[in-house]
C-alpha cells in the first residue's frame, strides 16, 4: 500500500481563493509527523508546514493550514488566498517513529501541481 | 553558505561511467539524507546517515549505488556502471535529530544535482 496519496495530479485555483489539496496517508505506527513542501519551477523543495501525529490542533503557519483528520488519515493543506506566486507542485510527506534524540526518513507522495491564474 | 550544497548542479556523463556526486550539508545537522527525484514524481528515498554510519539504505535500488559520510559532515553519492535509468535529480538534505531544540525534525534540502546519462 502507498504510505502517502495524493490524488490530485493538477489543481487551478483563482488568485485571492482558497485552495485544498488532498493527502492521505498510511501508517500503523502511533507516533508519526505530517509534513507538505512547496517545489517551484526552479527545483529547490520549501518546507511549508508540519502535523505531529499526537499535535491536538491544527498546524498554521501564515496563509497555510494543515487540515488534520486523524481518524481518516488525511492531512489536506489549505492555502487561503492564493498568490500567482504560489503556482508550484506540493508534496505531502511522512515521517514515521518519531523519538526523542533520533532521525528518520520522509516519504513523499507523487505531489500535486498547482497553477493559480488570474 | 547557510543551506545545503550540492556539487555539481548539473552532470553529463556517457553509459558505463562513474559518477560521484557531493552534499555539504547544513553546519550542525547531524541526519543526512539522499533523495531522487524523476520528472513528474516526488522525491524518492534512497539512504540516510545518522553521523558517519548509514542508518537506513534500504532505498539503495541496487549494488551501482553507494554512499560515504566519513566524518559526519560532507558525504558523496557513488554511482557506478551508470545506466540511462539512473538519469535523475539526487536531492540531499540534511536535519537535526528530533528533539534538538523545538524542531519538527523537517528536512532542509539542496538545489539537486542532475544527472543525466547519455
Amino acid at each position: 500500500a502507498q504510505k502517502i496519496t495524493q490524488t490530485q495530479p493538477g489543481m487551478f485555483v483563482q488568485e485571492k481563493e482558497a485552495v485544498t489539496l488532498d493527502c492521505t496517508y498510511d501508517t500503523s505506527d502511533p507516533s508519526y509527523g505530517l509534513f507538505w513542501y512547496k517545489q517551484p519551477s526552479s527545483g529547490e523543495m520549501i518546507f511549508l508546514i508540519y502535523q505531529g501525529s499526537y499535535d491536538q490542533q491544527n498546524a498554521t503557519e501564515g496563509r497555510y493550514s494543515l487540515n488534520f483528520q486523524k481518524a481518516r488519515k488525511s492531512a489536506n493543506l489549505v492555502i487561503s488566498a492564493s498568490q500567482l506566486g504560489d503556482s508550484a507542485m506540493y508534496f505531502c510527506a511522512m515521517r514515521e517513529g518519531l523519538r526523542a534524540g533520533t532521525a528518520s526518513k520522509l516519504t513523499f507522495g507523487t505531489g500535486t501541481r498547482l497553477q493559480v491564474t488570474l | 553558505g547557510a543551506g545545503v550544497s550540492q556539487t555539481p548542479s548539473n552532470k553529463v556523463t556517457e553509459k558505463g561511467k562513474y559518477v560521484e556526486l557531493r552534499c555539504d550539508p547544513i553546519s550542525g545537522h547531524t541526519a543526512l539524507y539522499w533523495y531522487r527525484q524523476s520528472l513528474g514524481q516526488g522525491p524518492e528515498f534512497l539512504i540516510y546517515f545518522q553521523g558517519t554510519g548509514a542508518a537506513d539504505d534500504s532505498g539503495l535500488p541496487n549494488d551501482r549505488f553507494f554512499a560515504v559520510r566519513p566524518e559526519g559532515s560532507v558525504s558523496t553519492l557513488k554511482i557506478q556502471r551508470t545506466e540511462r535509468g539512473d538519469s535523475a535529480v539526487y536531492l540531499c538534505a540534511s536535519s537535526l535529530w528530533r528533539g534538538q531544540g523545538e524542531n519538527t525534525g523537517e528536512l532542509f534540502f539542496g538545489e539537486g544535482s542532475r544527472l543525466t546519462v547519455l
